[in-house]
């Protein structure tokens, strides 16, 4: 079956310091991923999402990046964190004909 | 883009009460689901619907996609169904998903 893996559970990051959150998929090929933002407990902010191994595509202008290195693995980067970047952030898959999956997800409080 | 509107954005029920929730989005989808957020913010996929009416246990869904909208029915309802459901299309010719505003649900014991 597929699962899907998303760490640390919660994060605490200074202003100006370097971000890295990862998300495994397992038991799948080819998934598309996506990064979401959830702020102050309501509404996804779709950040990226890729179709495939080093394709990335960003739906808003923002201080953060994503990268896909592998065809499972999404990472969502940022070099120097901002108070604004505090969120809840999930990952997610989706393949043809099925339905997104997220995984369990990240809060980050920057302070 | 696509537009998705969810009401109502907040309900309280008494416990064993039904209610239903709707979503309205503004362009043709070819696909939409609902989530179930908990309060400890696992999203939780409930239906996989683009069309027609799907149940499952007290809860079904019923998407009418000529007409833009999509309504999940949740009858006798229990305090575990506290949370925030949403209401997610994918328009048509697209794999981007949008998400509702959510509607926030508290059930009373």
């Amino acid at each position: 079956s597929q699962t899907i893996h998303q760490w640390p559970a919660t994060l605490v990051q200074p202003v100006g310091s370097p971000l890295s959150l990862e998300c495994t998929v397992e038991g799948t090929s080819n998934p598309n991923l996506y990064w979401y933002r959830q702020a102050a407990g309501r509404g996804l902010q779709l950040l990226f999402y890729s179709v495939g191994i080093g394709q990335i595509s960003s739906e808003v202008p923002q201080n953060l990046s994503a990268s896909r290195p592998q065809d499972r693995q999404f990472i969502l980067s940022s070099k120097k964190l901002l108070l604004s970047d505090s969120g809840f952030y999930l990952c997610a898959w989706t393949s043809f004909n099925y339905g997104y999956t997220f995984g369990s997800g990240t809060r980050l409080t920057v302070v | 883009g696509i537009q998705v509107e969810q009401s109502p954005p907040d309900l309280i029920l008494q416990e064993g009460a039904n209610s239903t929730l709707r979503c309205n989005f503004s362009d043709s989808v070819n696909n939409l689901q609902w989530f179930h957020q908990n309060p400890w913010g696992q999203l939780i996929n409930l239906f996989y619907i683009p069309s027609g009416t799907k149940q499952n246990g007290r809860l079904s869904a019923t998407t009418v996609a000529t007409e833009r909208y999509s309504l999940l029915y949740i009858s006798s309802s229990q305090t575990t169904d506290s949370g925030v459901y949403f209401c997610a299309p994918t328009p048509t010719g697209g794999f981007k998903t949008i998400f509702g505003a959510g509607t926030r649900l508290f059930v009373k014991a």
